[in-house]
């Protein structure tokens, strides 16, 4: 009973150097999210893929890109890492983009920039 | 500019009671609303959730209100217990569940 899986749990880069954080989700979900929440802030929307084959800017997709593998894993890279991007990263999925579905999380990945 | 405002940073209830956690937003286009629980080094898990044409949607011992007039929505939980003790975040959207903007959060200490 999975649900979202994200890898790694944790990890720490230099800055300049590069990352993918990977999502998987077992439930057959259409959507899925990259969020990602920093010290007394809600988790904010970095980019989100309604279907498979789309991808769409969230709220803060700067220094970041994704890839909508299969209907299964959708992956965000950090090209370039910055100390800025030192975060606690979430994936989500959900059912049905057009129809209120609430999203699933995974555990997340915490991640250091030094 | 944040549209969910979760103005309590904590709060805490003894066992038993009743808790309540209040969000206000500012868009007036928001039409879904959800609150999600949150312990530490997990994910966020859903517990409720409200459209824009309802005013309350109960599951259980949570109670969720909305009032659209004053952009203010409300949990409720009756009777507290201790395993509810986390951070409950306040969530909406204006794209059918897309799009999620979130509160800061409001840590619940239920006390036995």
């Amino acid at each position: 009973n999975a649900g979202v899986t994200q890898t790694p749990k944790f990890q720490v880069l230099k800055t300049g150097q590069s990352m993918t954080l990977q999502c998987a989700q077992d439930m057959n979900h259409n959507s899925m999210y990259w969020y990602r929440q920093d010290p007394g802030m809600g988790l904010r929307l970095i980019y989100y893929s309604a279907s498979e084959g789309t991808t769409d800017k969230g709220e803060v997709p700067n220094g970041y890109n994704v890839s909508r593998l299969n209907k299964r894993e959708f992956s965000l890279r950090l090209e370039s890492a910055a100390p800025s991007q030192t975060s606690v990263y979430f994936c989500a999925s959900s059912e049905n983009p057009r129809d209120n579905q609430p999203q699933h999380f995974g555990d997340g990945t915490r991640l250091s920039i030094l | 500019d944040q549209q969910v405002k979760q103005n309590s940073p904590s709060l805490s209830v003894q066992e038993g009671r009743i808790s309540i956690l209040n969000c206000d937003y500012t868009n007036s286009m928001f039409d879904y609303f959800l609150w999600y629980k949150k312990y530490p080094a997990e994910g966020p898990t859903f517990l409720i959730s409200i459209s824009s044409i309802k005013d309350k949607n109960e599951d259980g011992r949570f109670t969720v209100f909305l009032n659209k007039s004053a952009k203010h929505l409300s949990l409720h939980i009756v009777p507290s217990q201790p395993g509810d003790s986390a951070v409950y975040f306040c969530a909406a959207s204006a794209e059918y569940g897309n799009k999620l903007v979130f509160g800061a959060g409001t840590i619940l200490r239920v006390k036995s």
